[in-house]
């Protein structure tokens, strides 16, 4: 186990419905990450969260929503989406000011129909 | 934002061989990290070189920077067929902790 944790591993829904993905960190890292992976394309970050604020928003559509209510989880809520947001979703943490490495999870492979 | 960007995109070799790729950036950076990812998994840390430092080795694995060709490299020497991933350079800039990823080199090890 990496130490970050996220769950559900795969998740299909709807265009009309609403999700969200959790992620849990184990570390005591006091920043974390979600990332979007889609195929042929580099990682694409989407929100940064240092301390539980958000300090950075990608230009992510409304429809992704972040939610971090301490320094050990991060949730992305997830409502209307469209067939080209279906894509590996990885949440990652570090530690600022060490400079060190991410630790990654094992993602959740999102499908939309 | 500033990506690495990863040469050559795939490579296939046999067990026993090295393995190297490369990757360029295109601003200053704090450090450049390496990543592997196995298919469709997350990814996981294997080295980070900072600014200042021109090489660094972890186990199997040595790499290179160069800041004045903003170049680094990856090798993987006597690779196994556990090393089959997709490896990834990530750039840290100053001031944030921020990570831009390059889009990765698929390796192949045959047994």
């Amino acid at each position: 186990e990496t130490g970050v944790t996220q769950t559900p591993r795969h998740l299909v829904m709807g265009m009309t419905n609403k999700k969200s993905l959790k992620c849990e960190q184990h570390l005591g890292h006091n920043a974390m990450y979600w990332y979007k992976q889609s195929a042929k394309k580099p990682l694409e970050l989407m929100f940064v969260y240092n301390f539980k604020e958000q300090t950075e928003n990608n230009s992510v559509p409304s429809r992704f929503s972040p939610e971090c209510p301490n320094s050990s989880h991060l949730f992305l809520h997830l409502h209307t989406l469209q067939p080209e947001d279906s894509a590996l979703y990885l949440c990652a943490s570090s530690q600022v000011g060490q400079g060190d490495g991410y630790t990654f999870g094992s993602g959740t492979r999102l499908t939309v129909v | 934002s500033q990506q690495g960007e990863e040469d050559p995109q795939a490579l296939s070799i046999q067990e026993g061989e090295n393995a190297t790729m490369n990757c360029s950036y295109k601003t200053s950076i704090n450090n450049l990290q390496w990543y592997r990812q196995n298919s469709g998994r997350g990814l996981v840390h294997l080295i980070l070189i900072r600014s200042n430092e021109r090489e660094k080795h972890s186990g199997r694995l040595r790499v290179t920077l160069d800041t004045s060709k903003k170049s680094s490299s990856l090798l993987i020497t006597a690779s196994r067929a556990a090393d089959t991933a997709s490896y990834f350079c990530a750039t840290a800039s100053y001031g944030n902790n921020r990570l831009a990823f390059g889009k990765g080199n698929q390796v192949v090890v045959i047994p």
